[in-house]
């Protein structure tokens, strides 16, 4: 296995426009965590899935994220009408869960700029 | 609330030895991870503490003490690659991490 793999590694779009990133994490990982990063922060959590269920949702979370994993396999993330705020590194995340399983294995990012 | 405390930044010479402290307080506590990242880059994982005392693997090893709420990294004999930012996380109740900010280690020569 190679990883956790996050694609584009790059975006850059103009404000209002909807993007969408995609993250297939390691194949034998239940959980999957979608982070997003800003620089000179630690990850801040946006969501979380164990196979397709989408278990918890920042409260942080405006209504312009939505996040799918249909197939308890790879997941999206959708932000809609961006903004200049929302500029900053997204990171996927997996783990295998179970009592020695909550080590998180990230995907090397998408850094989206809005301008 | 909960929250996760370490330095912003930190400076070591090479081939020095450098502890880097976290202190958390969370709602649960399911173990304490460090990772390492370097700038532009994905955190990795380094270490992982579930009871008190010291694990060692390598160059690196990671202290908890549950009762304090305080964990701590040491970096022997440090290397110019070691400069990254390290990050504390705490596996809450819900079995999420609380991620700590991040403490900025430069190395110099």
């Amino acid at each position: 296995d190679t990883g956790v793999s996050q694609d584009p590694r790059h975006k850059i779009t103009k404000r209002g426009q909807n993007v969408t990133f995609r993250c297939d994490p390691i194949s034998e990982h239940n959980r999957l965590y979608w982070y997003r990063q800003t620089l000179g922060q630690g990850p801040e959590f946006l969501t979380y899935f164990q196979n397709e269920a989408q278990l918890e949702k920042s409260r942080l979370l405006s209504d312009r994220f939505s996040a799918e994993r249909p197939k308890g396999s790879f997941s999206t993330l959708e932000i809609q009408r961006t903004e200049q705020g929302d500029s900053a590194m997204y990171l996927c995340a997996s783990s295998s869960g179970g009592t020695s399983g909550y080590e998180q294995y990230f995907g090397p990012g998408t850094r989206l700029t809005v301008t | 609330g909960q929250n996760i405390d370490q330095p912003t930044e930190m400076t070591a010479t090479e081939g020095a030895i450098v502890q880097i402290n976290c202190t958390y307080q969370t709602s649960g506590f399911n173990g304490l991870f460090w990772y390492q990242q370097h700038a532009g880059e994905a955190p990795t994982f380094l270490s992982y503490n579930v009871l008190d005392g010291l694990e060692e693997k390598g160059r690196f090893s990671s202290f908890l003490s549950r009762s304090k709420g305080y964990s701590y990294l040491l970096l022997k004999e440090l290397q110019m690659k070691d400069s990254a930012s390290y990050l504390c996380a705490v596996c809450d109740s819900n079995y999420q991490l609380i991620w700590g900010a991040g403490t900025k280690l430069i190395i110099k020569p």
